[in-house]
């Protein structure tokens, strides 16, 4: 299986700033990588899909980026609703793996 | 709209059997697949298999055969996820999520269910 490590596993930041989560994939996935957000409570949301597309209906401040095994998600203005926990997930080839999670907290 | 919606939460006792449905509605339900993603309280996502809406076929991903069974009503376009002798660690909420079909590798997770909760406890 693919094992997908995101860093940091927790963050702390402020209303306006620039954040940065990484991805890393154990081998090679080409750009089939997504991204979640998951607020408590409720299901995942897809806010990128091949690696740097943005899904319809979610904000320009989200932005991805990277192929191959290094991937990143950045938040180019953070906003209030954007505290909280996201993931990605490789679809490369079965079976589909998660990273940990990185948990987004306001400073 | 495009919606997967779920049964609601359930309480059994170790042992028992629980059945989860996923209703799906606003789009052709054998276009997509099914996945079904388990969330223990307080962890991650763990991605735990799909079934194929069109042959009916499941895979399951390591750690989920023998008491987890995927299967299908296409009649009212709604997926289903059984699991027996349920035992304390299966305590979770349990996701249903499509994701299109005809796509090699595959693709993203566009729509999930609201998630069900099943708390096993004596």
């Amino acid at each position: 299986a693919i094992r997908m490590t995101q860093s940091p596993s927790s963050l702390s930041a402020s209303t306006g700033d620039r954040v940065t989560i990484t991805c890393r994939a154990s081998q090679g996935i080409s750009s089939y990588l997504a991204w979640y957000q998951q607020k408590p409570g409720k299901a995942p949301k897809l806010l990128i899909y091949a690696a740097s597309t943005l899904q319809s209906g979610v904000p320009s401040r989200f932005s991805g980026s990277g192929s191959g095994t290094d991937f990143t998600l950045t938040i180019s203005c953070l906003q209030s609703e954007d505290f909280a926990t996201y993931y990605c997930q490789q679809y490369y080839s079965y079976p589909r793996t998660f990273g940990q999670g990185t948990r987004l907290e306001i400073k | 709209q495009v919606q997967l919606v779920q049964s609601g939460s359930e309480l059994k006792k170790p042992g028992a059997s629980v059945k989860v449905s996923c209703k799906a509605s606003g789009y052709t339900f054998t276009s997509y697949a099914m996945n079904w993603v388990r969330q223990a309280p307080g962890q991650g996502l763990e991605w735990m298999g799909w079934i194929n809406t069109n042959t009916g076929n499941p895979t399951y991903a390591q750690g989920f055969t023998g008491r987890f069974v995927f299967s299908l009503d296409t009649s009212v376009s709604t997926a289903y996820l059984q699991i027996s002798s349920l035992k304390a660690e299966d305590t979770a909420v349990y996701y249903c999520a499509r994701d299109v079909l005809a796509v090699v590798p595959g693709d993203a997770f566009d729509i999930w269910g609201q998630g069900t909760m099943v708390t096993v406890s004596s």
